[in-house]
C-alpha cells in the first residue's frame, strides 16, 4: 500500500462549490505540505503544519484553508473555487529527525478542475 | 525575493548520452540541496541530496554538483536510458538555520528530460 495516499484523485467541480481534498499517510511523519502544481510555475507551498497543533501559512494559502486531524491526516479545503484553482494538488511528508535526508514523500496527486 | 531557475526547455538526448541539467538561484543560502523526479500524473519522488560543504555527490548513475560561490548545482544521467524521460525539479533548503521553518523547501519549475533510443 501507497505511504501517502490522497481522495480524491480527480474532482471536476463548479465555481462558487466547497471542495476538500484529505491526505492520509502512514509513514508515522510528523511534518506535512500541501502544494499546487502549475505547468511552468512548479511546486507552490499552501499550506504545512509540522505537528498536529502546528499550521503555517505557505507563499499562496490565499483561498485555501486547512484542517489537521490527527498525524495521519491533512486536509485541504476551497471554501468557495474559482477557476484559477484548476491545479494539480499533491500532499507531502517528511521527517527531519529520521535517518534520512528530510527529503520530501509525496501523495500521488489530485486534479481538480473548476468550471 | 528568492528565485530558483531550471531550464523551461526540454533537454532531448540519445540513448547512452549524459544529460546535464542545472539549477541557479538568487538571493537564497541554501544548506541543502534536493533533486526528485517526476514522472506524468504522479507525484515527485526523491533522488538526492547535497549540502553546502559538498561539491559533489553521486548515486549509480547520478551525480550532482553544488557551487555555492556560483549558486548553481548541476545533475547528470549518464549513460542515459529511455526509462530515464522524466521531469527533473531542484529543491533548495535552508538547513537548520532556518529554525523552525527547516524543510520548508523551495522547488524549480523542473526540466523535462527525454531520452530516445
Amino acid at each position: 500500500d501507497a505511504d501517502v495516499t490522497q481522495t480524491p484523485r480527480n474532482r471536476i467541480t463548479k465555481t462558487g462549490k466547497r471542495i476538500m481534498l484529505e491526505c492520509s499517510q502512514t509513514k508515522g511523519h510528523d511534518r506535512m505540505y500541501w502544494y499546487r502544481q502549475d505547468p511552468g510555475l512548479g511546486l507552490r507551498l499552501i499550506y504545512y503544519s509540522f505537528d498536529v497543533k502546528d499550521i503555517n501559512k505557505g507563499e499562496i494559502s490565499d483561498g485555501y484553508s486547512v484542517s489537521r486531524q490527527a498525524q495521519a491526516k491533512f486536509s485541504l479545503s476551497l471554501e468557495s473555487a474559482i477557476p484559477n484553482q484548476t491545479a494539480l494538488y499533491f500532499c507531502a511528508t517528511s521527517d527531519p529527525t529520521g535517518q534520512g535526508y528530510n527529503e520530501q514523500f509525496f501523495g500521488p496527486g489530485t486534479r481538480l478542475t473548476v468550471l | 525575493s528568492q528565485k530558483i531557475e531550471q531550464n523551461s526547455e526540454a533537454l532531448n538526448i540519445q540513448e547512452g548520452k549524459t544529460a546535464t541539467l542545472t539549477c541557479n538561484y538568487t538571493n537564497y543560502s541554501p544548506a541543502y540541496l534536493q533533486w526528485y523526479r517526476q514522472d506524468p500524473g504522479r507525484g515527485p519522488v526523491f533522488l538526492l541530496l547535497i549540502r553546502e560543504n559538498e561539491k559533489e555527490k553521486r548515486k549509480e548513475r547520478l551525480k550532482v554538483t553544488f557551487d555555492t560561490t556560483l549558486k548553481q548545482s548541476l545533475f547528470h544521467i549518464t549513460a542515459s536510458q529511455p526509462a530515464d524521460s522524466a521531469t527533473y525539479l531542484c529543491a533548495l533548503d535552508g538547513g537548520p538555520s532556518q529554525g523552525d521553518s527547516w524543510g520548508k523547501l523551495q522547488f524549480g519549475a523542473g526540466t523535462q528530460v527525454v531520452v530516445t533510443p
